[in-house]
């Protein structure tokens, strides 16, 4: 069973706060990601991280932003909510010697409702 | 650049009947491929992978073979049961990308009794 942890699960929040999500790892690894999955249920790359103080931006633009000060924590940040923030959002983990194995763990979500 | 794509849900099945979900993949070269499979509630967990082509995956009675010829890795089971009704996503990797994965839609299964 994966040791990936993320919270909260729900989330429901007014427009304008800032929120902070959170995601641990107790498996050491040194690769991180964040994907947001819409309710279309696509999932889409917004950041990852290759080690401590090493983050990307992924392949969908995200007002969102990420830190990576120790490697079994990587929380996702947004400064100012917005309705277009509502979303799912899946914190994921995988291990470099893991390249060729392909398995990222995920975590079981982060369901954020902006009003 | 790089794509997934997934036959379309929802794809709603008799209990015992035979399941295929089409994924095809757009890719120069040969990526690793995998499915992934998301249950109510909960995140993303690895079903099956294959590495390189003519690979077949499998795992609970689910198989996937890796097609270079058509570009495909198929997903398919021989007899569903009402516990496999998930959303099942299928993936493309490149290792010298740092094990970003690129995923298809998504195609939510429902298996009836």
């Amino acid at each position: 069973e994966a040791d990936i942890y993320q919270t909260p699960r729900y989330l429901v929040i007014g427009t304008g706060k800032k929120i902070t999500l959170e995601c641990s790892q107790t498996m050491g690894h040194d690769k991180m990601y964040w994907y947001q999955q819409d309710p279309g249920m696509e999932l889409h790359l917004i950041h990852y991280s290759y080690g401590v103080n090493s983050t990307e931006k992924g392949d969908l633009s995200s007002e969102s932003t990420v830190s990576r000060i120790r490697t079994e924590h990587f929380p996702l940040t947004l400064e100012s909510a917005r309705p277009s923030h509502t979303s799912q959002y899946l914190c994921a983990s995988s291990e470099s010697a893991g390249v060729s194995t392909g398995e990222l763990f995920f975590g079981e979500g982060s369901r954020l409702t902006v009003l | 650049g790089d794509s997934v794509t997934q036959m379309e849900g929802p794809v709603t099945l008799s209990e015992e009947a035979f399941l295929t979900i089409n994924c095809t993949y757009t890719a120069t070269g040969y990526p690793s491929l995998f499915w992934y499979v998301q249950y109510p509630g909960e995140g993303l967990q690895l079903l099956l992978k294959a590495t390189k082509a003519d690979d077949k995956g499998s795992n609970k009675g689910f198989e996937a073979t890796y097609r270079k010829e058509t570009t495909s890795f198929h997903l398919e089971k021989g007899s569903v049961q009402v516990s496999d009704s998930a959303v099942y996503f299928c993936a493309l990797r490149w290792a010298n990308q740092g094990g970003k994965l690129i995923f298809g839609q998504g195609t939510e299964l429902s298996v009836k009794p």
